[in-house]
């Protein structure tokens, strides 16, 4: 069935080392894998997004990896920083560029000063 | 920030009493969803709509009727609200189905006793 699987469920890192998120979909013919980040009590925002004809997208200190062979992909954030706590989701397409998009269930991240 | 406004902020209601949330956009866009979020379950497709009047089930829609009128306003009714109903509801709006970035409305927080 249509499933986004992301691990881990939390994340405790110390400011300036790096975190990494792991997403998983079923859906070959998912081209479009965004990731929000939700802060407490706000609603969820789009930080970056993939499809799937690119391997990696960087934007300053966030990247997304995809590797549509294993049908994963993976959110890195370098050099932490306290703002980057926050609840960050996967998403996937299910059908393609016509069907809807599904979450992940999402990672609490802490970063430690 | 896309201009996504929803009413109410916050509402409090009986088991069995119908309960309306209103989401209303200013972007003209075409797609509009309502998600619920529950703690351990992410965000959740309700029901979705591709224009005026168009309108199609999501993962989670028993329980749940929506109505598009109008292209900025996007209503999702509870029939007869229920405990399990108790959560928090986005709207969202997006330029393309799929493949497009969703935008999220700031949440309405229902509490259904």
């Amino acid at each position: 069935g249509e499933n986004v699987e992301q691990h881990p469920s939390t994340l405790s890192v110390q400011e300036g080392d790096s975190a990494v998120i792991k997403c998983t979909y079923s859906d070959s013919a998912s081209n479009y894998f965004p990731w929000y980040k939700q802060e407490l009590g706000k609603r969820p925002q789009l930080i970056i997004d993939i499809r799937s004809n690119v391997g990696e997208k960087k934007d300053q200190r966030i990247a997304v990896t995809l590797n549509k062979t294993a049908k994963h992909f993976s959110l890195h954030i370098t050099e932490t920083q306290p703002e980057d706590s926050a609840v960050y989701f996967c998403a996937a397409n299910y059908g393609g560029s016509q069907g809807n998009l599904i979450f992940g269930k999402g990672t609490k991240l802490s970063v430690k000063p | 920030d896309a201009g996504i406004t929803q009413s109410p902020r916050h509402k409090v209601t009986e088991t069995g009493t119908p309960v309306t949330l209103r989401c209303h956009q200013t972007e003209n866009h075409r797609y509009m969803y309502w998600y619920r979020q529950d703690p351990g379950h992410g965000l959740r497709l309700i029901h979705y709509s591709y224009g005026v009047k168009d309108t199609d089930k999501g993962e989670v829609s028993d329980g749940y009727s929506v109505s598009r009128s109008k292209t900025e306003d996007f209503l999702l009714t509870l029939e007869s609200a229920t405990s399990s109903q108790t959560s928090v509801y986005f709207c969202a709006i997006s330029g393309g189905q799929g493949a497009s970035p969703l935008h999220f409305g700031n949440g309405t927080r229902l509490t259904v006793t």
